[in-house]
């Protein structure tokens, strides 16, 4: 099985950076994604890491270390919409293409 | 907008009733996922539909069925509702089954069982 931790809540202020981490234990590893949630609306997609390193995309960027099981989605420059839940889903190797969802991290950023 | 199409966006109903969801996957996508979102879960993984053929299933309950069509729109089918079954039902599509295939979502529809 999957055991996939993430932190239940954070906060941060405005124009700030915020690192949310993610530790993984899973038979096989075959990518990790992170997903943005607000509240009642469908996931959106952020990024996805199978190598090791850095994934920059814009004020989101995502790093991952497969030795460690470890990943870790930084937002600068955080803005009042970034205020959303994000998950953290692996795949893992073995036949199934489904990834397996985090409880998510809820973050409220405020002024 | 993902491009995946959920319908109706919410529905309330009683309990021991029978409900459909319905989802259009986008266009050219061929996996249709369905999941369930709870206040005290996570996204749980439901089941999986692959070209019209039920590929993998997770936690889903012997009350719920769904199938793929040939135009590859997907329903879901609750069935003997309980209140447990309140929930986000999500729709997700990705193009095939392969590694760095990605899933987008529908908005969902939130089911109230009363």
């Amino acid at each position: 099985g999957q055991n996939i931790d993430q932190p239940t809540e954070m906060t941060a202020t405005e124009g700030a950076i915020v690192q949310i981490n993610c530790t993984y234990q899973t038979s096989g590893f075959n990518g990790l994604f992170w997903y943005q949630q607000h509240a009642g609306e469908a996931p959106t997609f952020l990024s996805y890491n199978v190598l090791d390193g850095l994934e920059e995309k814009g004020r989101f960027s995502s790093f991952l270390s497969r030795s460690k099981g470890y990943s870790y989605l930084l937002l600068k420059e955080l803005q009042m919409k970034d205020s959303a839940s994000y998950l953290c889903a692996v795949r893992s190797s073995g036949g199934s293409y489904i990834p397996t969802f985090g409880r998510g991290t809820s973050l409220i950023v405020h002024p | 907008d993902s491009g995946v199409t959920q319908t109706p966006k919410h529905l309330i109903t009683a309990t021991g009733q029978r409900v459909t969801l319905r989802c259009s996957p986008r266009s050219g996508d061929l996996s249709v996922y369905w999941y369930q979102q709870s206040l005290d879960q996570g996204l749980q993984f439901l089941i999986q539909y692959y070209n019209g053929e039920e590929r993998a299933k997770g936690n889903i309950l012997e009350r719920f069925s769904a199938q793929q069509f040939p135009d590859l729109h997907s329903e879901l089918n609750l069935s003997s509702l309980e209140l447990g079954d309140s929930a986000l039902y999500f729709c997700a599509s990705s193009v095939e089954e392969r590694i760095g295939d990605i899933q987008y979502f529908g908005a969902g529809t939130r089911l109230s069982v009363l």
